[in-house]
């Protein structure tokens, strides 16, 4: 799984300010997606991208926005971030149509104060 | 919408106990799948389900699909400490790639 890396690991901010999580792998799979777990809640989707001219929302996907580089790197940004914003963020990658098994990076813990 | 609900949400056992969670699905799904986190780790694939009534074995994890392919549960016989971690199981959302996860099932065991 150290295919599908993240940075930052862990990261503390403040309410509005601006944040970018980072997302890249090296598995050559088209599709990317961004997650957010709650404690209780399991992951939700937060956006998905089938490839780089693609991008879709997912389930949760309001104060999210979403760029796909090329590839291998899906960013996830906060433009202002709020409270209610802190958790554990995963990105996974797939690769249909053989299977849409999902590999996971080893998430970004952030903060909101 | 479609939804996956899992339960029990937390389970502790004793070392050497039996365990299951169940998994049922809204909709019925072309496949599902579980998934293993352990404590402070990122969810990690187990195995795949396609078949109605499908079961499949990895040890000591046995896997099973309902006939209606709207359910599974996963059973660990004689639980050990390595088992420790959330299980969550995850099926297709509508016709797509995108996966609906359960709400996940936290196993701790005592030693």
């Amino acid at each position: 799984d150290a295919d599908v890396t993240q940075t930052p690991r862990n990261r503390i901010t403040k309410t509005g300010k601006r944040i970018m999580l980072e997302c890249s792998q090296t598995k050559g799979h088209d599709r990317m997606y961004w997650y957010r777990q709650d404690p209780g809640l399991g992951l939700q989707l937060i956006y998905y991208s089938f490839d780089v001219k693609d991008i879709n929302k997912g389930e949760i996907s309001d104060g999210y926005s979403v760029s796909r580089q090329a590839q291998a790197k899906f960013s996830l940004s906060l433009e202002s971030a709020i409270p209610n914003q802190t958790a554990l963020y995963f990105c996974a990658t797939s690769d249909p149509p053989y299977t849409d098994t999902q590999y996971f990076g080893p998430g970004t813990r952030l903060t909101v104060l | 919408g479609q939804q996956v609900m899992q339960i029990p949400q937390y389970q502790h056992v004793q070392e050497g106990e039996d365990f299951t969670t169940y998994c049922n699905s809204s909709t019925t799904l072309s496949n599902i799948q579980w998934y293993k986190q352990r404590p402070g780790g990122h969810p990690v694939f187990l195995i795949q389900l396609v078949k109605s009534g499908e079961v499949k074995k990895q040890k000591r994890l046995t896997f099973q699909f309902g006939e209606a392919k709207k359910n599974s549960s996963l059973h660990i016989t004689a639980t050990q400490t390595t088992d420790v971690g959330t299980y969550f199981c995850a099926g297709p959302m509508d016709s797509s790639y995108k996966l609906i996860f359960g709400s996940g099932t936290r196993l701790l065991v005592r030693p």
